[in-house]
């Protein structure tokens, strides 16, 4: 079994503030999702990493690739209030074709 | 709209009663996939269909769950005699099987409240 583990679960953080949320594994992943969910709502994706030491960036977000793609972390500069939701990971496992997700972390952003 | 499309959005049933729900997957997609999500928690997998074979099936479903996907296009996932723990938000996800990654888009979900 192909665990995610994901750290913080829980984040509560004034608006402006940065923030890293983690997303660590004993095992390779051939690929990261990020997601983010309100809610009542499906999840959202955010981005798909790839290679091993990627780094992506969608606005005031940073995600990276770990270099053994294992692990992978999502950075948030100046998070504003539309940032709060929960956010999760998910690995695309190597020998086998269903995304594994991690437990998420909840972000809280207050004004 | 051409996303994921899942009905209903809310069930509320009895303990004891049967409840299907659908899933409207991305037309080109022929990867179809099941989860359940609890409070706070992340979803869960459950099964996944490509085309109309179902592929995988979580050693958590138990056989009051079934799933279909009969001509490759929308599926339904039934459950049988539900019971107050099969209350849960369940997600459908597609993806399309040519990429090298597993780049699944889900639905809204449907909130199933067993009472």
């Amino acid at each position: 079994t192909q665990l995610l583990e994901q750290s913080p679960q829980f984040l509560s953080i004034q608006e402006g503030e940065n923030l890293t949320v983690y997303c660590n594994s004993s095992s390779v992943f051939s690929s990261l999702q990020w997601y983010r969910q309100e809610p009542g709502e499906g999840p959202v994706l955010l981005v798909t990493v790839v290679t091993g030491g990627e780094v992506k960036k969608l606005k005031r977000l940073t995600f990276q690739f770990g270099d053994a793609r294992k692990d992978s972390s999502l950075h948030i500069t100046a998070a504003q209030t539309g940032d709060t939701g929960l956010y999760l990971c998910a690995g695309d496992a190597e020998y086998g074709n269903k995304l594994v997700f991690g437990a998420g972390t909840i972000l809280r952003v207050k004004s | 709209d051409t996303g994921v499309s899942q009905n209903p959005r809310h069930k509320i049933t009895k303990r004891g009663q049967n409840v299907t729900f659908r899933c409207d997957p991305i037309s080109e997609h022929n990867r179809l996939y099941w989860y359940r999500q609890t409070l706070g928690q992340g979803p869960e997998f459950l099964t996944y269909f490509q085309n109309e074979a179902q592929l995988e099936k979580s050693r958590l479903l138990s056989d009051r769950f079934s799933a279909e996907r009969p001509k490759g296009s929308f599926s339904t996932l039934e459950i049988q005699r539900t019971e107050q723990g099969d209350s849960a938000m369940y997600l459908c996800a597609s993806s399309l099987e040519d990429r090298e990654v597993t780049e699944a888009f889900f639905g809204q979900g449907t909130r199933l409240t067993v009472v």
